[in-house]
């Protein structure tokens, strides 16, 4: 069964770059790593999602090392609105049927001004 | 175009009874997936069903079941309830499956007495 971690807690002013790594080591060889954002009293929300190397969009970039066996999110610029739970999910190919999802323990993220 | 939606939002329930719970996907989704979030455990997938398939499968007892309907429309079922299975227990869909960009709705609360 696949096991993720990631810092607990982050701090953070505004104005910075953010980085949060999440260490997944028996990812499937043939799954994505996604990232999600969690506010209180919400769902995830999708951030981005990679299979290796760099992968950037309009909000983040997500670094993938060629053994995959961990990715770091990278939030530019981050402002108070950031200041949420961020949570890395990887399948490990495990599980009845072929797939588990198996989410990080999440990052809270704490942006002040 | 409406997003993930989950009803009832809050319930309350006591030990030894059975609860069902309803998630209706983004329009054109086929993929639905449940997970169970608590502070302890975190984000813990629960099943996928695709198609009305059960597609994968996490590690939970045989107490918690779901099935999808035609209309891609999903129901959790959680019987003989515990005091541990009080929860939030969140859906989300996506278009070809949860190894790709996942919709959350706002989930379920579910107290148990």
């Amino acid at each position: 069964l696949a096991k993720t971690t990631q810092p607990i807690s982050m701090d953070s002013y505004e104005g910075q770059e953010v980085n949060i790594t999440c260490s997944h080591n028996n990812i499937a060889t043939n799954d994505y790593i996604t990232w999600y954002q969690q506010f209180p009293s919400q769902g995830p929300r999708f951030i981005i999602q990679g299979y290796k190397t760099k992968v950037t969009n309009e909000v983040a970039s997500l670094f993938i090392p060629a053994d995959r066996k961990s990715s770091t999110l990278s939030l530019p610029r981050v402002s108070l609105s950031d200041t949420a739970v961020y949570y890395c999910l990887v399948g490990d190919g495990v599980g009845n049927y072929g797939q588990n999802f198996v989410f990080g323990p999440g990052t809270r993220l704490s942006v002040l001004p | 175009k409406a997003g993930v939606t989950q009803t009832p939002r809050y319930l309350i329930k006591t030990r030894g009874q059975q609860v069902t719970l309803s998630c209706s996907p983004i329009s054109g989704h086929r993929s639905v997936s449940w997970y169970q979030q608590t502070p302890g455990q975190g984000l813990q997938f629960l099943f996928e069903y695709f198609s009305e398939t059960q597609r994968n499968k996490g590690n939970f007892p045989g107490r918690f079941s779901g099935r999808q309907f035609s209309n891609s429309r999903s129901e959790m079922n959680v019987s003989t309830l515990e005091l541990g299975d009080s929860a939030l227990y969140l859906c989300a869909s996506s278009l070809t499956g949860g190894r790709n960009e996942q919709f959350f709705g706002p989930g379920t609360r579910l107290t148990v007495l």
